[in-house]
């Protein structure tokens, strides 16, 4: 399995609270993305990095910002959180952007 | 707009059978595609990719076919295991972009 983890792997808020979340990687992968998975929806990319630093928005990248100073850490914050952002996040890692990304275990998120 | 639909939300095969999975892509500047096998509370893990200069790959019992021409793959899993019981989505990656953009997901269920 790809070092992956994600932490916290559950969490509870309330509406308008900022939110962290943390991907961590041993593998030394250059890109990294965070996901949303929603029913109906499949996964939804919602930002990903492709070097320390860089960064890029993805489909619904709205309410969400992203940082990245280490290769191994990607956060994903939630300025203030909404009820329409509890879901599962995954973070994903891929060596080269061009095939197979590796996912995280997740992270359940919800705002109350 | 989806770029990638997966249109059977369900689907329901006997063990032993064969479970045919279908994917449709929009895009026709992808030319990367790959398919992911979900169980609850995990993340998402690779089961099978395929280029777009070939029109098959297979691994096992898993098998994808890519009809360019149609914009549309399918997975095919023989024989089906109780085990195979999990969400399939499909993925696509291509163009400037080096992201995977997902279709919703289809929830396979193998009978015993």
């Amino acid at each position: 399995d790809a070092g992956i983890t994600q932490s916290p792997r559950h969490k509870v808020t309330e509406t308008g609270t900022p939110v962290t979340l943390r991907c961590h990687q041993t593998e030394n992968h250059r890109y990294m993305y965070w996901y949303r998975q929603d029913p109906g929806h499949g996964l939804r990319l919602i930002h990903y990095s492709y070097g320390v630093k860089d960064t890029d928005k993805g489909e619904v990248s709205d309410g969400y910002s992203v940082s990245r100073s280490k290769t191994e850490d990607f956060l994903l914050t939630l300025e203030s959180a909404t009820s329409s952002q509890t879901s599962v996040y995954f973070c994903a890692i891929s060596e080269d952007g061009a095939q197979r990304a590796f996912f995280g275990q997740g992270t359940r998120l919800t705002v109350v | 707009d989806q770029q990638v639909k997966q249109n059977s939300p369900s689907l329901s095969v006997q063990e032993g059978r064969i479970s045919i999975l279908n994917c449709d892509y929009t895009n026709s500047m992808f030319d990367y595609f790959l398919w992911y096998k979900k169980y609850p509370a995990e993340g998402p893990t690779f089961l099978i990719s395929i280029s777009s200069i070939k029109d098959k790959n297979e691994d096992g019992r898993f098998t994808v076919f890519l009809n360019k021409s149609a914009k549309h793959l399918s997975l095919h899993i023989v024989p089906s295991q109780p085990g195979d019981s999990a969400v399939y989505f499909c993925a696509a990656l291509g163009g400037s972009a080096r992201q995977l953009t997902f279709g919703s997901g289809t929830q396979l269920t193998v009978l015993p």
